[in-house]
């Protein structure tokens, strides 16, 4: 059974730093690349980052860009999310998910979808 | 960058009825970047459909999804109690790889 459970939010302060865990069982996790996703309280979902398999691409939202570093330990099948310099719109239920390759057609494989998501962890920043 | 609205907001339905879900794309996308997801209160969301059409695994058949270019839809031909959550339409972009979501449409029990 596919599983994904993340660990590490907590009460932060404005300007602070934390690390997102998230741990992966049930499947082969150095094939798979892996996603964080957010969710504001009462909002909707924003993707934050995004990691390949080898951790050879990864790639960033906007908000979280030059703040934020994703990571990955494939010996251990975890996957981490650094966040520095914290603000108060960071607030949010934080996921992780993972993205399997899906044949999109011409001899390209992408990963266009999540398939399994964690049940989140929640940061909270506040003075 | 392709944004995605839904609609309705807010949809209020009894079990047993039919209902479709919108989500309209700014601009025409592959249909193999279009994927819903179900999310109930205090849970994660859950993949329902990718590529468009395509259930996901567990999914029952009473969820289906169609749709093209800039218009897909979400289709759940019988209410079923557990069937009342949100739902969010997402497409994928690849240059650079990232997941756009739709704000989302809310299923409430009428």
């Amino acid at each position: 059974e596919v599983q994904l459970v993340e660990s590490g939010g907590g009460l932060v302060q404005p300007g602070g730093s934390l690390r997102l865990s998230c741990a992966a069982s049930g499947f082969t996790f150095s094939t798979y690349t892996m996603n964080w996703v957010r969710q504001a309280p009462g909002g909707g979902l924003e993707w934050v980052s995004y990691i390949t398999s080898s951790s050879r691409t990864i790639y960033y939202a906007d908000s979280v860009k030059g703040r934020f570093t994703i990571s990955r330990d494939n010996a251990n099948n975890s996957l981490y999310l650094q966040m520095n310099s914290l603000r108060d719109e960071d607030t949010a239920m934080y996921y992780c998910a993972r993205a399997p390759d899906f044949y999109v057609g011409s001899g390209y494989y992408l990963s266009v979808y999540l398939d399994f998501w964690g049940r989140g962890t929640l940061l909270t920043v506040s003075s | 960058e392709i944004v995605l609205t839904q609609s309705p907001g807010t949809l209020s339905l009894s079990p047993g009825e039919r209902v479709t879900l919108s989500c309209r794309a700014s601009q025409s996308l592959s249909s193999s970047y279009l994927s819903w997801y179900q999310q109930k209160p205090g849970q994660a969301p859950r993949l329902l459909i990718y590529g468009a059409s395509s259930r996901a695994t567990g999914i029952p058949d009473r969820f289906s999804g169609s749709g093209s270019g800039t218009d897909f839809t979400l289709t759940i031909s019988r209410l079923e109690p557990e069937d009342f959550a949100v739902y969010y339409c997402q497409k994928y972009g690849s240059s650079p790889p990232m997941y756009t979501f739709g704000q989302g449409t809310k299923l409430e029990i009428k």
